[in-house]
């Protein structure tokens, strides 16, 4: 089956413009997550969403915005791009039903580069 | 809340040898423990999954042991390889209330040299 698709891979913007990033995931898997991963640093939790909901959301500030949609796929804004906002952002879907540990594993996608200047 | 910690220090080894990658937890007790891959530029890749009553796991070279006393999850690649060069990252299981937020440690880089 098809993995986690994420558009566009690469992207480069200027300080001040604001950006938006998709992420089709994994037929069945309702639950989609974002991360931030910039230079040297570990994955920083963004938000996840579960049924066009925002169900957890990390500590960033509310330039970082989200949504989904029926089918379950994602997009992501960043406004007001800062040089900061650099970095690899990492989609992942899962089933996250809490029912079952399996449920919680996650599949992502190759990411999508972004490049503020 | 509950913590997680790797060693932030690369680990650097000869091809060969075993690679030992260690996951401490604090605050709490974690019912399963995830294990993912991460190669630079790219998502992290879903290794194993080993539950507080499993004490160990294997899956071809790999093999992961759970100490519920040590409060530590290690992460065994025998017979390691350079394709086996990569950042591995361990997460718990969400926190109670905040099902789908997973929070990974911050990651051990293995280097295998040939």
């Amino acid at each position: 089956k098809a993995g986690v698709t994420q558009t566009p891979r690469y992207l480069i913007k200027t300080r001040g413009q604001q950006v938006t990033l998709s992420c089709s995931p994994i037929s069945g898997h309702r639950s989609v997550s974002w991360y931030q991963q910039t230079p040297g640093q570990g994955l920083q939790f963004l938000f996840e969403y579960f049924s066009e909901t925002q169900r957890n959301k990390g500590n960033f500030p509310g330039r970082f915005s989200g949504r989904q949609f029926s089918n379950s796929r994602s997009e992501m804004n960043v406004s007001t791009l800062e040089l900061g906002d650099s970095a690899l952002y990492l989609c992942a879907s899962s089933l996250a039903t809490g029912r079952n540990s399996g449920a919680n594993v996650l599949t992502f996608g190759a990411g999508s580069r972004l490049t503020v200047l | 809340s509950q913590k997680i910690e790797q060693n932030s220090e690369a680990l650097n080894i000869q091809e060969g040898k075993t690679a030992t990658l260690t996951c401490n937890y604090t605050n709490y007790s974690p019912a399963y423990l995830q294990w993912y891959r991460q190669d630079p530029g790219r998502g992290p890749v879903f290794l194993l999954l080993i539950r507080e009553n499993e004490k160990e796991k294997r899956k071809e070279r790999l093999k992961v042991t759970f100490d519920t006393t040590l409060k530590q999850s290690l992460f065994h690649i025998t017979a390691s390889q350079p394709a086996d060069s990569a950042t591995y990252l361990c997460a718990p299981p969400p926190e109670p209330g905040n099902t789908g937020k997973l929070i990974f440690g911050q990651g051990t880089t293995l280097q295998v040299k040939p």
